[in-house]
């Protein structure tokens, strides 16, 4: 069964940072391109940011770039997200899913407030 | 950037048709995906490649594209069919993805 389990969100000030993390399971994680997607409250979904399998491509939206960085550890089965310059708008759940959409995982709420 | 518009919602009574357009200058070159989700939820994917159906899906969801548009068909809609639904596609340049703004399906 795949499963995909986010981790580290919580509160945090405006301009602090946090680092989301991915565990990946029951699926060959090295072999697909993942995605950091988030909802803000009531809102609908926005891409994030996408990671190809081996590292090699990385995008980001205009709205998170030179902010977030997106990583992953194959060794690991594991996705990152780290988000530096954290401001009140980046208030959602992140959600990692495999590029295709197949799977997603439950979310973890980043809330960005003073 | 680019966008993917839809309407913000449909209305239909149980057992009828529901038709969720999805339109951008991207979906005459590049493929929709349809997801499915439902409050409190993550999203599920529904429709893959424009029309293509995961296993697990029910036959009633269906898609379809023509030109710059591309459309999700439920046929037959059930009470539990009621969710937000949003299309999904790359860029012509493949360095951005972006979703439709959300379509909440209402059966009633």
């Amino acid at each position: 069964e795949v499963q995909l389990v986010e981790s580290g969100g919580g509160l945090v000030k405006p301009g602090g940072s946090l680092r989301l993390s991915c565990a990946a399971s029951g699926f060959t994680f090295s072999s697909y391109s993942m995605n950091w997607v988030r909802q803000a409250p009531g809102k609908g979904l926005e891409w994030v940011s996408s990671i190809s399998s081996s590292s090699s491509y990385i995008y980001y939206a205009d709205s998170v770039k030179g902010r977030f960085t997106i990583s992953r550890d194959n060794a690991k089965n594991s996705l990152y997200l780290q988000m530096n310059s954290l401001r009140a708008e980046d208030t959602a759940v992140y959600y990692c899913a495999r590029a295709g959409g197949e799977d997603w995982g439950q979310g973890t709420l980043v809330t960005v407030s003073s | 950037s680019y966008e993917l518009t839809q309407p913000s919602s449909v209305s239909v009574s149980p057992g009828q048709t529901a038709r969720i357009t999805c339109s951008g200058d991207v979906l005459a070159k590049k493929y929709a995906r349809w997801f499915q989700q439902k409050p409190g939820q993550a999203p599920v994917l529904v429709i893959y490649k424009d029309s293509e159906r995961p296993s697990g899906i029910p036959e009633r969801f269906s898609g379809s594209s023509s030109g710059t548009t591309v459309t999700l068909t439920i046929s037959g809609a059930q009470v539990e069919d009621e969710a937000d639904y949003y299309c999904y596609s790359a860029a012509d340049n493949n360095l951005e993805r972006v979703f439709g703004g959300g379509t909440k399906l209402t059966v009633l």
